[in-house]
């Protein structure tokens, strides 16, 4: 079964500064990688998706995030924090035969945003 | 395009009784799911469709929770009796798998779910 490691619960920035955010998986095959974004009281939108070819994959907002198998890791990154960014970030495994089915999420890692 | 739409927003009951919560998927959509979130637990895959079919309801925690879907524009999802450990809040999402959209949800807003 696959699973999913936000190590971080909650991570705060000053504004401009750069941000990383960790997530290491468990799949036994080729995994299909997500990152989710949720603003309090909304439901998880799309930032980015890793399904095969270029290792370093961009997303809406300015974000972006580097699959790495040797690590099983799957960070997202943005150069430059706005106050906007804040909110709950997921990242997510995906199984099944197209990577649809089963979704499996991580714990998700608060970010804050400072003045 | 309308999103995910889920009613109601809030809901509070007290323990025994039933609730139900509705899902509208996205229109042409083939997948749709029910999560829960809690503190606790994070997002938990509770049970997920196929073209109206449930294809996994191995996250159902008991009896007491069932889910339908009678057509391709409507969902529930049906707890009773209610208990105070299921206060939670339930997403309903959908997807599509072709297109290479697979795995990309579309989440509702959520049902905040408060049992006294």
């Amino acid at each position: 079964a696959q699973s999913v490691t936000q190590p971080d619960i909650h991570i705060t920035v000053s504004e401009g500064a750069s941000l990383e955010l960790r997530c290491n998986y468990s799949y036994g095959a080729t995994p299909y990688l997500f990152w989710y974004v949720q603003s309090p009281g909304q439901g998880l939108q799309l930032l980015l998706k890793y399904f095969s070819g270029d290792t370093l994959v961009q997303g809406i907002k300015g974000f972006e995030a580097e699959f790495k198998r040797s690590q099983s890791s799957f960070n997202l990154r943005k150069p430059s924090v706005h106050w906007s960014d804040a909110a709950e970030y997921f990242c997510a495994v995906g199984a099944g035969n197209f990577g649809n089915e089963k979704l499996t999420f991580g714990t998700g890692t608060r970010l804050t945003i400072i003045p | 395009d309308a999103g995910v739409i889920q009613s109601p927003r809030h809901e509070v009951t007290e323990m025994g009784q039933e609730v139900t919560l509705r899902c509208k998927p996205i229109s042409g959509h083939d997948y749709l799911f029910w999560y829960r979130q809690t503190m606790m637990r994070g997002l938990e895959l509770l049970i997920y469709f196929n073209n109206n079919v449930p294809i996994d309801d191995s996250g159902m925690p008991e009896d007491r929770f069932s889910a339908k879907m009678p057509n391709a524009s409507f969902s529930t999802l049906k707890i009773q009796p209610s208990e105070p450990r299921d206060s939670a809040v339930y997403f309903c999402a959908s997807s599509l798998k072709r297109g290479g959209q697979n795995g990309v949800l579309f989440f509702g807003e959520g049902s905040r779910l408060t049992v006294l």
